[in-house]
């Protein structure tokens, strides 16, 4: 089974600045994904960021990034020129690929929740 | 956005009663699944559904039962609920296509059983 934790229960902000979130994860894979999900006050989840354990070079979404550490099992995200509107929780969520008709099952972190700050 | 509903969005209910809950999708999606939400657990996997008639357990499947008799919905339905099954629910879809595995989500369900 694999294990996903998030060490930051909540973080704090300036806007801005540059913020970075830790995850770390358990598992005995070698090929799988691994996700970022803000999930805002409206309760939504969206999907923030994607890296596929196999990619050596780290993902990037405009002011997100993430540095995967495959050998030490980690995946920090980081958020760059911080905005209000990214007040939220956010949940580190792991993956393993998909066999047969197994689907894409999520273990997701217990989240950190970010505040930003004006 | 996905095309994902819910419904309903909010139910207040009483231990002992059955609930059922819906997801509802218009991508044509072959995976479903729900989850629940709870404060410091992120979300776990209750049931999937790998297409019509067929599903499978998740984490924390007991006091669960799943249906999915049309691609388009998956329903979730508690016989007899109970408070500890209080959360939030949120249905998600997948297609595996060319290595887009993502999950897309509803905007949940918030369920309280007094």
């Amino acid at each position: 089974a694999q294990t996903v934790t998030q060490s930051q229960p909540e973080m704090s902000v300036q806007e801005a600045e540059t913020v970075t979130l830790s995850c770390t994860y358990d598992t005995s894979e070698n090929n799988y994904y691994l996700f970022w999900y803000k999930q805002p006050p409206s309760r939504q989840m969206i999907l923030v960021i994607r890296q596929e354990a196999y990619k050596q070079q780290n993902a990037t979404e405009n002011r997100f990034s993430v540095n995967f550490q495959k050998a030490a099992k980690s995946f920090s995200l980081k958020i760059s020129d911080s905005q209000l509107g990214d007040t939220a929780m956010y949940f580190c969520a792991f993956m393993k690929h998909p066999h047969n008709n197994a689907g894409n099952m999520l273990t997701f972190g217990g989240g950190t929740r970010l505040m930003v700050k004006p | 956005d996905a095309g994902i509903t819910q419904s309903p969005r909010h139910k207040v209910t009483e231990t002992g009663t059955p609930v059922t809950l819906r997801c509802h999708q218009t991508e044509n999606h072959r995976y479903m699944y729900w989850y629940r939400q709870d404060p410091g657990h992120g979300l776990r996997l209750i049931h999937y559904s790998y297409g019509v008639k067929d599903t499978d357990k998740g984490e924390v499947s007991d006091g669960y039962s799943v249906s999915r008799s049309k691609t388009e919905d998956f329903l979730l339905t508690l016989e007899s609920a109970t408070s500890s099954q209080t959360s939030v629910y949120f249905c998600a879809i997948s297609e595996r296509t060319g290595g887009r595995n993502e999950q897309f989500f509803g905007p949940g369900t918030r369920l309280t059983v007094l």
